[in-house]
């Protein structure tokens, strides 16, 4: 299947500071990728919708300026966590599909972010 | 998109076939009916999709009834590494979000 990769796998920083975690999609085209949350022992959570070339679409309670996202690129999506608090260290997840196989969507392996 | 229960947990011996039922009585016409697993600190992982008729392919079987209320996913022979959390989930288009529910976790035992 189609291959979704997530870069850093794992991610400490300090309260305080931003990190940013890159989606990319390896062996196709992406025109919409979804950023997901996923607390300990928790379903996964959608965040976000990303497009390329467009605003990101935030569900609700998700603030979008804390959780700024760009898709700059069919392959590429980034999701930056500013100003980082403890209580946002969770599993962050990324999926995708290919345009030429919509009815199929691909998850990255996600991000361990840990805020001390 | 249609809400779908599962059951919380199930147990199957290795080498026998695992089969996960999965209800969505609300289910619109022209929504599908995905499965996805995930492995313990891995992203979830596409199994397979359907909308009317049953379905196999190299991992497991989905088995739809006639009037689209349910679902059983069928792992033929299930082996230790299919032990993971078993999501269904309805969705009405290509390209849209997924919500996840609380799914099925699945042990297989030897």
């Amino acid at each position: 299947g189609a291959v979704v990769s997530q870069h850093p796998s794992r991610v400490i920083c300090k309260s305080g500071t931003s990190v940013k975690i890159e989606c990319r999609s390896l062996d196709f085209q992406a025109t919409t990728m979804f950023w997901y949350r996923q607390f300990p022992k928790q379903s996964l959570m959608l965040m976000a919708t990303s497009n390329e070339g467009s605003k990101a679409t935030y569900e609700q309670g998700v603030e979008k300026d804390k959780f700024l996202i760009n898709h700059a690129s069919l392959t590429l999506s980034t999701l930056t966590v500013t100003s980082a608090h403890p209580e946002d260290s969770s599993f962050y997840i990324c999926s995708a599909s290919p345009a030429t196989s919509a009815y199929e969507q691909y998850f990255g392996p996600g991000t361990r972010l840990t805020v001390t | 998109d249609a809400k779908t229960t599962q059951p919380t947990s199930m147990d199957c011996a290795e080498g026998r076939a695992a089969n996960l039922p999965c209800n969505h009585s609300t289910i619109s016409g022209n929504e599908y009916v995905y499965w996805y697993r995930q492995i313990h600190s891995q992203g979830p992982q596409y199994i397979i999709h359907g909308l009317k008729n049953n379905e196999t392919n190299e991992m497991a079987s989905l088995i739809i009834t006639e009037d689209r209320k349910s679902s059983t996913l069928i792992l033929p022979h299930a082996t230790l590494r299919d032990t993971a959390v078993y999501y269904c989930i309805a969705a009405n288009q290509a390209g849209t979000a997924l919500i996840f529910g609380k799914g099925t976790t699945l042990s297989v035992s030897s």
